[in-house]
């Protein structure tokens, strides 16, 4: 179902440090899956993504892996920088029947602060 | 070299007075969405354009409706505006072609910020 909630899971990590941003999804019939950076008052910016017949991908200072079994994805980003800052949100591309065929169902967003 | 537009970036209304937002895009894509996010949540779907055809969400209030004229622009009618539709509206694109293509990424404009007074 969609997201509800008014409290983000928050991430804290210092300058240089590397950080994991997690993200369970709900339907084992998702093939796949994309990784949004939303920095304040801004639209959602697209980080990386990755399909289903993979298990990892990766982009600059950007790891995305997938774990089928668990239905969980995971963000790595290398060596935080302050601009990292951001709300990051994982979406699914869910299969769906009915009008469109696939839907992008969002995760809760985890609120990412980079301390210099 | 901006491909996803969205005009104006804040907009100001008051309780049950019609607004328009607009949406343009550079990328020729076939469908264009648009979302509704209020604070600290996840963008959440109203509808999308598949080319001409519409496609609404079934949770979506018909205080909401939508116009695609052409390929590149897209609007978001709020027909009377309650205090609780302030929030983000996002527009998004993607290339998919009808009915098939599950690996399609979403391109998102900067947004749009509603204030119902």
């Amino acid at each position: 179902g969609e997201s509800v909630g008014l409290h983000l899971p928050t991430l804290s990590v210092q300058e240089g440090d590397n950080s994991i941003i997690n993200c369970a999804y709900s339907n084992s019939a998702s093939d796949y899956f994309i990784w949004y950076k939303q920095e304040s008052g801004k639209g959602p910016q697209f980080i990386i993504d990755i399909r289903s017949n993979m298990d990892k991908r990766q982009g600059q200072r950007v790891t995305v892996l997938l774990n089928k079994t668990v239905k969980h994805l995971s963000l790595q980003i290398a060596a935080t920088q302050p601009g990292d800052s951001a709300v990051y949100f994982c979406a699914e591309n869910k299969f769906r029947s009915g009008g469109s065929n696939y839907k992008l169902t969002f995760g809760k967003g985890t609120l990412l602060t980079v301390n210099p | 070299d901006a491909m996803v537009i969205q005009n104006p970036r804040y907009q100001v209304t008051q309780f049950g007075k019609p607004v328009t937002l607009s949406c343009s895009q550079t990328l020729n894509h076939n469908v264009m969405y648009w979302y509704q996010q209020k604070s600290s949540q996840a963008p959440k779907l109203l509808f999308h354009y598949y080319d001409k055809d519409f496609n609404n969400e079934a949770d979506t209030p018909d205080n909401f409706q939508s116009r695609r004229p052409n390929t590149s622009f897209c609007f978001l009618d709020i027909r009377s505006p309650g205090l609780g539709d302030a929030a983000m509206y996002l527009c998004a694109t993607s290339r998919v072609p009808f009915g098939l293509a599950s690996t399609d990424t979403q391109y998102f404009g900067p947004g749009t910020r509603l204030t119902v007074l």
